[in-house]
């Protein structure tokens, strides 16, 4: 069993629908947690934080639930530009250090 | 400001020869870490130092391998000899110690290296 998990999807919506991704992590050691996109042949980038208390950012919100060991990520309003991977991080300790990636989940927004 | 730099973008070589990968993490960064991306394993986390000190290496696929942090500027991650099983993207990325546990760590642009 992977450490975190995702459906690699993709996932087709058209531009103006709700979306939600999941994942799971097996390590309830892990006290950081992300989400970060990735876009075809580029770098990793930092969408946001996840806070135990669940956190909205624009259209993005992100929820954790560390009883049931999994994150969620919610985009409304989805935007073409939307259309990327994500990616689900924890970390393997109690720092931010080592992170462990999710293989991601695509999505594809439409017009 | 500027970001994470590595060099080079894209690497050729042939199986046996010697890759150097080079990363610039972001000026105040104690953290530097290097990251192997595949299609099939998704990306796998090989070395991470602190304030110029490895930390773990426990990622490092074996003795091919070798990483360096020689000042808080500069790092290299060394594959000799190397193997068509290395072709992957490599991503350096760096992070700042912080009282909030959950500091981000920010990635360079990769350098996507295949060995025939």
């Amino acid at each position: 069993r992977k450490e975190v998990e995702q459906d690699p999807g993709p996932f087709n919506v058209p531009e103006g629908a709700t979306v939600a991704f999941n994942c799971t992590y097996s390590n309830s050691a892990s006290q950081s947690f992300f989400w970060y996109r990735q876009d075809c042949r580029k770098e990793p980038k930092l969408l946001m934080s996840v806070y135990s208390s669940g956190n909205e950012d624009g259209r993005f919100t992100a929820q954790l639930n560390r009883a049931s060991q999994y994150i969620s990520l919610l985009i409304r309003d989805s935007k073409l530009s939307d259309s990327a991977t994500y990616l689900c991080v924890v970390s393997r300790n109690t720092g931010f250090q080592k992170l462990v990636f999710g293989t991601g989940t695509r999505l594809l927004v439409s017009p | 400001d500027a970001g994470v730099i590595q060099s080079p973008r894209h690497e050729v070589t042939e199986m046996g020869q010697e890759v150097t990968l080079r990363c610039k993490p972001i000026s105040g960064h104690d953290y530097l870490f290097w990251y192997r991306q595949t299609m099939m394993r998704g990306l796998e986390l090989l070395i991470y130092f602190n304030n110029n000190v490895p930390i773990d290496d426990s990622g490092m696929p074996e003795d091919r391998f070798s990483a360096k942090m020689p000042n808080a500027s500069f790092s290299t991650l060394k594959i000799q000899p190397s193997e068509p099983r290395d072709s992957a993207v490599y991503f350096c990325a760096s992070g700042e110690t912080d009282q909030y546990s959950n500091q981000p760590q920010h990635f360079g642009d990769g350098t996507r290296l295949s060995i025939l």
